[in-house]
């Protein structure tokens, strides 16, 4: 059971848009912890794509945006394309734990 | 450019060792933290440990505390992950990422070490 909620898997067609949750609690999100965003495309290393709930690195498209308020986050991705099927992972900081902590993962299937 | 990389899959039998390697390039290695991370078909990432290869401070998530050392060597630039007696349940892939400066985000990865362990 991981510390962030995430649903397990969300979808959509070509051009769509989604949105992905995550969902944390007092001593991770709700504390006022910073959110991060990270797209794994099947069989290689997850790569950065949300930093500080809203901040994109360089060469992420503008498709892709970040989201906090309370203790949940978002990520939506608009203008859905075949090449965003992937799995996504919301991070933050936990200070029960005293450490990172990540969301399940969602996987995102574009019908 | 910035570049982690690891060390090649392994296959060990329970109860054996193993340490896996993560060599770092095109940035001052000992100012960045640096992370593993085990990814588990099903199950996601989880965040084992983070080094700070300045001065070798090592913080383990309590998940893995016990379980596997964390060490750098600041003067090769590589973080080591290891194990003294391997379990099936450690069967997974494992990546090292760095943290940004001065941030708790994971700004750049390893592609990643599969360590099977089986009999």
């Amino acid at each position: 059971q991981s510390v962030l909620t995430q649903p397990p898997s969300v979808s959509g067609a070509p051009g769509q848009r989604v949105t992905i949750s995550c969902t944390g609690g007092s001593s991770n999100i709700g504390a006022g912890y910073d959110v991060h965003w990270y797209q794994q495309l099947p069989g290689v290393a997850p790569k950065l794509l949300i930093y500080g709930n809203t901040n994109r690195p360089s060469g992420v498209p503008d498709r892709f945006s970040g989201s906090k308020s309370g203790t949940s986050a978002s990520l939506a991705i608009t203008g859905l394309q075949a090449e965003d099927e992937a799995d996504y992972y919301c991070q933050s900081f936990d200070s029960s734990l005293t450490g990172l902590v990540f969301g399940g993962g969602t996987k995102l299937a574009v019908l | 450019e910035v570049q982690l990389v690891q060390s090649g899959a392994e296959v060990k039998k329970p109860g054996g060792s193993l340490k896996i390697s993560c060599k770092g390039f095109g940035y001052d290695f000992g100012d960045y933290f640096i992370a593993w991370v085990r990814l588990l078909p099903g199950k996601g990432l989880e965040w084992m440990g983070t080094i700070y290869p300045g001065d070798s401070d090592t913080t383990y998530s309590p998940s893995f505390r016990g379980q596997v050392t964390i060490s750098a060597d600041k003067s090769i630039t590589t973080a080591y992950l290891q194990w003294s007696s391997l379990k099936a349940s450690d069967t997974a892939m494992y990546f090292c990422a760095r943290l940004g400066l001065n941030s708790r985000y994971f700004d750049s990865w390893g592609q990643g070490t599969q360590v099977t362990v089986s009999s």
